[in-house]
């Protein structure tokens, strides 16, 4: 079964600093690797989605890796912002399997 | 397209009662998921449909709950009774392709913005 961790739980930090979230999980036959913000209150918004024959995408200050041999992804912020803050949430769509396992996320929270 | 549009926002009942979710996902997609958030469990799925048929519905903690997509254009999710532990954030979600196909480069999930119950 499909476990998916994200590391930190929680982080805060200065506006401006760049930053990494990470998530890994355990089985690597996946076919792709989504990443999402969710604002408190409100719905899951989609930020990347990275097939699992690339190693990255790009999306403004936005960047997701994918390493599928160590079973890791991140995503890193550029110049971060206080409109940032949110949770990120990562999810996996495994092999022989439609159903998109998603990690616990990361609180962010930006300060001015 | 408004999105996946889930309704009520917020429901508030009573241990015992029925209560019906429903969402309408986005026009043209095939595969709907509901999902449950709660603090201590995170997200978690609890059925899918692709084209109208139930495909997987592990994740359904019990009996009390059951799910149907009468048409491509509705689903509902029911609680009959209901139990205080349901309290929790229930999200509709739906995607346009199967998430297997490597040449898709839409293949993103789409959340509505969830119910909000509170079972006292």
């Amino acid at each position: 079964k499909q476990e998916v961790t994200q590391i930190p739980a929680a982080l805060s930090v200065p506006e401006g600093e760049n930053l990494v979230l990470n998530c890994s999980f355990t089985d690597s036959a996946i076919y792709n690797l989504q990443w999402f913000r969710q604002d408190p209150g409100k719905g899951l918004t989609s930020l990347l989605l990275i097939q699992s024959s690339q190693r990255e995408q790009t999306s403004g200050r936005l960047n997701a890796s994918l390493d599928k041999s160590s079973g890791r992804s991140t995503l890193y912020i550029a110049a971060s912002q206080p409109g940032d803050s949110a949770t990120y949430l990562c999810a996996v769509i495994s092999g022989g399997s439609y159903i998109p396992t998603f990690g616990r996320g990361t609180s962010l929270i930006v300060h001015p | 397209d408004a999105g996946v549009i889930q309704s009520p926002r917020h429901e508030v009942t009573e241990m015992g009662q029925e209560v019906t979710l429903r969402c309408k996902p986005i026009s043209g997609h095939d595969y709907l998921f509901w999902y449950r958030q709660t603090m201590m469990r995170g997200l978690e799925l609890l059925i899918y449909f692709n084209n109208n048929v139930p495909i997987d519905d592990s994740g359904m903690p019990e009996d009390r709950f059951s799910a149907k997509m009468p048409n491509a254009s509705f689903s509902t999710l029911k609680i009959q009774p209901s139990e205080p532990r349901d309290s929790a954030v229930y999200f509709c979600a739906s995607s346009l392709l199967p998430w297997t196909d490597p040449t898709a480069t839409n293949e993103k999930l789409f959340f509505g913005s969830g119910t909000q119950l509170s079972v006292l």
